[in-house]
C-alpha cells in the first residue's frame, strides 16, 4: 500500500501551469528527500526530479519540485501534450526501511 | 550508455517459484545500490527491495518479505529476484532500478511481465 498520498489526476490545457502534492509523514518525506518520476503510457518510469527540485540532465525546466515539511510537490509549467503521463514521487522511509512510493498522478492535457 | 535488461518474466501457477535477472552495462555495476520495483495491470508503482553494493544490507517490503530473495553478482554485473510462493496478487510488470548516491532512482529496466494464474 502507497504511503504517500498524491491527487489521482490533474489537467489543463497547453502552456497552463500544473501543480501535483505529495503528502507523507515525519519518517519519510519529513526526514529525506523527495524524487519525482515521470512514467509515460506503456513505458518505464524516469527520474524526473531527485533530492526535492534538482532536475537531471536534460530534464526541462519546466519541470520543478519543492519540499516543505511533511509534503512535496511537482509543478509543470507551459504544460504540453507530451506531458501527459503518470507521475509519482517517492521517498525512503525511516520507520518501514525502505522506499515508498505516491499513489500516482495521471496529468491530462486538455 | 547505461543499460538495464531484466529477464526471467514467464507464467507461472500459484504456489510457483520463478528466478529474475536484471543485466546491466554501461557503468561500474559494483559501485551502484540496487533494487526491484514492481507494477501491477493498472496500478501504482511498488517498491520491493534494496540491496547495497557489497550485498551487505539488505532490505523488503513488509508485503514480500519471506518470499522474495534478492541478491546480485558483482563479477557477473547482475541483480536476482528469487520469488518463492507466488500469488494472485504477485502478477506485475517487474523492473529493476539502479539507485544513485541521493535516494532515486535514476536508470530503470524496461521490466519483465510475471503472470501467476493457473
Amino acid at each position: 500500500q502507497s504511503v504517500l498520498t498524491q491527487p489521482p489526476s490533474e489537467s489543463g490545457t497547453a502552456g497552463q501551469k500544473v501543480t501535483i502534492s505529495c503528502s507523507g509523514s515525519s519518517s519519510n518525506i519529513g526526514s529525506n528527500t523527495v524524487a519525482w518520476y515521470q512514467q509515460l503510457p506503456g513505458t518505464a518510469p524516469k527520474l524526473l526530479i531527485y533530492s526535492n527540485h534538482q532536475r537531471p540532465s536534460g530534464v526541462p525546466e519546466r519541470f520543478s519540485g519543492s519540499k516543505s515539511g511533511t509534503s512535496g510537490s511537482l509543478a509543470i509549467s507551459g504544460l504540453l501534450s507530451d506531458d501527459e503521463a503518470d507521475y509519482y514521487c517517492a521517498a525512503w522511509d525511516d520507520s518501514l526501511n525502505g522506499y515508498v512510493f505516491g499513489t500516482g498522478t495521471k496529468v491530462t492535457v486538455l | 550508455e547505461v543499460q538495464l535488461v531484466e529477464s526471467g518474466g514467464a507464467l507461472v501457477q500459484p504456489g510457483g517459484s520463478l528466478r529474475l535477472s536484471c543485466a546491466a552495462s554501461g557503468f561500474l555495476f559494483s559501485d551502484y545500490t540496487m533494487n526491484w520495483v514492481r507494477q501491477a495491470p493498472g496500478k501504482g508503482l511498488e517498491w520491493l527491495s534494496y540491496i547495497s553494493r557489497s550485498s551487505s544490507s539488505i532490505y523488503y517490503a513488509d508485503s514480500v518479505k519471506g518470499r522474495l530473495t534478492i541478491s546480485r553478482d558483482n563479477a557477473k554485473n547482475s541483480l536476482y529476484l528469487q520469488m518463492n510462493s507466488l500469488r494472485d496478487e504477485d502478477t506485475a510488470i517487474y523492473y529493476c532500478a539502479r539507485e544513485s548516491s541521493g535516494y532515486d532512482f535514476d536508470f530503470w529496466g524496461q521490466g519483465t511481465l510475471v503472470t501467476v494464474s493457473s
